[in-house]
């Protein structure tokens, strides 16, 4: 069947660096996103990942491979406001999205 | 109005009662989704529209009934619910395209079932 992995929760220290892990299962691929999801609003569109690699977009960056069924995003100089959960999520062959159960991000002063 | 709307934002219903959750996407996008989110669980698709005609149900009960008038307009019919069919409940679109599809959500409807 088609699943997607990821933590329940993580906590890191304001200004520091944290790396979510998310593994995957699908019935082909076309593509790995991760969303941003603060408490009681959309998800909100972070990054899109098809090939192998680092992508960076500013403070953050996602990574993936294809052959291991791996993708991490990486979020650096952590803020205050990046308290929230993040949704990895990866596209099968029928462009469906297979979501995560979302990583609860706590960031503490 | 820009990106997606959605009405009611809240919205606390009896098991006897009939109401509708209507979504708006001004984005010029075809395809328009439903999903179900409830606590520590992932995302559910309930329902897609694309270019109008429904393409995925996902083996939802038929107490959810959805209406997709036209391109920009999508809604979620509800009648006879269940208390376990509390949940928040996302809207969504996307340009279909056969690539990267990415999905912009509304702000959903916080559904309590009594």
């Amino acid at each position: 069947g088609q699943n997607i992995d990821q933590p329940t929760e993580m906590t890191a220290t304001e200004g520091a660096i944290v790396q979510i892990n998310c593994t995957y299962q699908t019935s082909g691929f076309n593509g790995l996103f991760w969303y941003q999801q603060h408490a009681g609003e959309a998800p909100t569109f972070l990054s899109y990942n098809v090939l192998d690699g680092l992508e960076e977009k500013g403070r953050f960056s996602s990574f993936l491979s294809r052959s291991k069924g791996y993708s991490y995003l990486l979020l650096k100089e952590l803020q205050m406001k990046d308290s929230a959960s993040y949704l990895c999520a990866a596209m099968d062959s029928n462009y469906q999205l297979i979501w995560g159960a979302g990583t609860k991000l706590i960031i503490k002063p | 109005e820009t990106g997606v709307t959605q009405t009611p934002r809240h919205l606390v219903m009896g098991m006897t009662n009939k109401k509708s959750l209507k979504c708006e996407q001004h984005l010029g996008h075809n395809a328009m989704y439903w999903y179900k989110q409830s606590a520590k669980k992932p995302l559910e698709l309930m329902f897609v529209y694309n270019f109008k005609e429904q393409t995925e149900n996902n083996s939802v009960p038929s107490r959810f009934s959805p209406e997709c008038p036209n391109s920009s307009h999508l809604f979620l019919h509800l009648h006879t619910l269940q208390p376990e069919d509390s949940a928040l409940y996302l809207c969504a679109s996307s340009q279909a395209r056969g690539g990267q599809e990415t999905q912009y959500f509304g702000p959903g409807t916080r559904l309590l079932v009594l």
